[in-house]
């Protein structure tokens, strides 16, 4: 069974730039989330999706948005990236029924670095 | 703001000695407690999760559930080199996606 599938793995950006990053969740899973990890903040909920709808929104401004496709794929978008964007941006799908524990299972990320 | 708090370590234990690691948490509506293991460059995996005061157990690992002191640990017994990672402790008030990190423990197990 395939994992959750993220890319880019790697990319770099300059200040000022918008990028876009894509989330394949496990085959049958219908939640994804995203999240930030940094060395200083730790791992930081941004955004959960669910059939396509925003269920769940972090502490993070409005430069950061996602979206969910039919197929559960999600992208999320970062615009007007800042030097402080550059993180490891972690995807996790879930199956989402009632009564599951919401066992998370990450990708293995994207790390964005911004100059 | 919701926090979660653990001792960042780095915690060394040698091998075959039980490894504690500690968890408080700031919200008393919490109601999903996870532990996961990252080991370095890798990402995030569950080992365990409880919802009810008390211990559970599974296999080497135990965890435990305080809510009346906000306490959450996690032990594992008979540690092995391959246990060491850095131990995320995360809580849920709501939906069990949207998880609140901790910073981590670093445990390094000795051969």
């Amino acid at each position: 069974k395939a994992g959750v599938t993220q890319t880019p793995r790697y990319l770099i950006k300059t200040r000022g730039q918008q990028v876009t990053l894509s989330c394949s969740p496990i085959s049958g899973h219908r939640s994804v989330s995203w999240y930030q990890q940094t060395p200083g903040q730790g791992l930081q909920f941004l955004f959960e999706y669910f059939s396509e709808t925003q269920r769940n929104k972090g502490n993070f401004p409005g430069r950061f948005s996602g979206r969910q496709f039919s197929n559960s794929r999600s992208e999320m978008n970062v615009s007007t990236l800042e030097l402080g964007d550059s993180a490891l941006y972690l995807c996790a799908s879930s199956l989402a029924r009632t009564g599951n524990t919401g066992e998370l299972f990450f990708g293995e990320g994207s790390r964005l670095t911004v100059l | 703001q919701k926090e979660v708090e653990q001792n960042s370590g780095p915690l060394s234990v040698p091998e075959g000695a039980i490894a504690s690691l500690n968890c408080t948490y700031s919200d008393r509506g919490s109601q999903s407690f996870f532990w996961y293991r990252q080991y370095s460059g890798k990402s995030p995996e569950l080992i365990m999760f409880i919802y009810s005061n008390g211990d559970k157990e599974d296999g080497r690992f135990t965890a435990q559930l305080n809510k009346a002191s906000q306490y959450v640990s996690l032990l594992i017994r008979d540690s092995q080199p391959s246990d060491s990672a850095t131990y995320l402790c995360a809580v849920s008030s709501g939906s069990a996606r949207q998880l609140t990190f901790g910073s981590g423990t670093q445990l390094t197990v000795l051969p």
